[in-house]
């Protein structure tokens, strides 16, 4: 059974801050994911890793890949307001697209 | 990207009474779907897989004569939830996977479901 395992749950950070979140997962997959949700709100895509060693970058957040120590990172670099929310990774099993969620590490940045 | 899109978006029922819950790819094919669950502040959980022309396939504990799955179509599956409960409220998420460079796993805007 694929598991995956998120950290810190929680997180309340200074606006300016960086910080990371750590996704850790059980058995080797290809396809890693993050994603955002906003309350009462679905799923917001912001990153596909596909590869060992992949880093993809979009405004404040980061998120690298490593196949080999199953550890996926979501880096955030000078915390904004707008940036609180839950994220999510989830990794996709070697036999399809269904998903394997963390679960969730909540973001709040406060002033 | 490609877009998914669900319906209803919240929807109130009397215990006992049936909801059907749509989920539906708009610009591409989808063989496959997921349905997804989630308690408040808690992750989300795979239900079932539905699969276009076949029988959907259940994750252990979701009971498949509750939860009905019909994949009728190419861009459409439902989720119907019989006989419900005040414990089957929660917020079920559908999605399918489009291939392509980033075989991205597309989702759609979710249903909350309150049971009365």
């Amino acid at each position: 059974e694929l598991k995956v395992e998120q950290n810190p749950l929680f997180l309340s950070m200074q606006e300016g801050k960086n910080y990371t979140i750590y996704c850790n997962y059980s058995t080797t997959s290809d396809r890693l994911y993050w994603y955002r949700q906003d309350p009462g709100k679905s799923l917001e895509s912001l990153f596909v890793l596909l590869s060992n060693g992949a880093v993809k970058q979009e405004g404040r957040l980061m998120a690298s890949l490593d196949t080999k120590a199953r550890l996926s990172t979501l880096h955030i670099t000078a915390a904004v307001h707008d940036l609180s929310a839950t994220y999510f990774c989830a990794v996709a099993s070697n036999s399809g697209y269904a998903l394997n969620f963390g679960k969730g590490t909540s973001l709040l940045v406060t002033p | 990207g490609a877009v998914v899109s669900q319906h209803p978006s919240r929807v109130i029922c009397k215990s006992g009474t049936s909801v059907k819950i749509e989920c539906r790819s708009l610009d591409f094919q989808a063989t496959t779907m997921f349905w997804y669950r989630q308690f408040p502040k808690q992750s989300l959980m795979l239900m079932a897989t539905s699969n276009e022309g076949s029988k959907a396939t259940y994750e252990q504990g979701v009971e498949k004569d509750k939860f009905l799955i019909n994949h009728a179509s190419l861009t459409l599956s439902t989720l119907t939830v019989t006989s419900a409960h005040p414990e089957d409220s929660s917020f079920y998420i559908c999605s399918a996977p489009a291939w392509g460079p980033n075989t991205e796993a597309f989702f759609g805007q979710g249903t909350r479901l309150t049971v009365v």
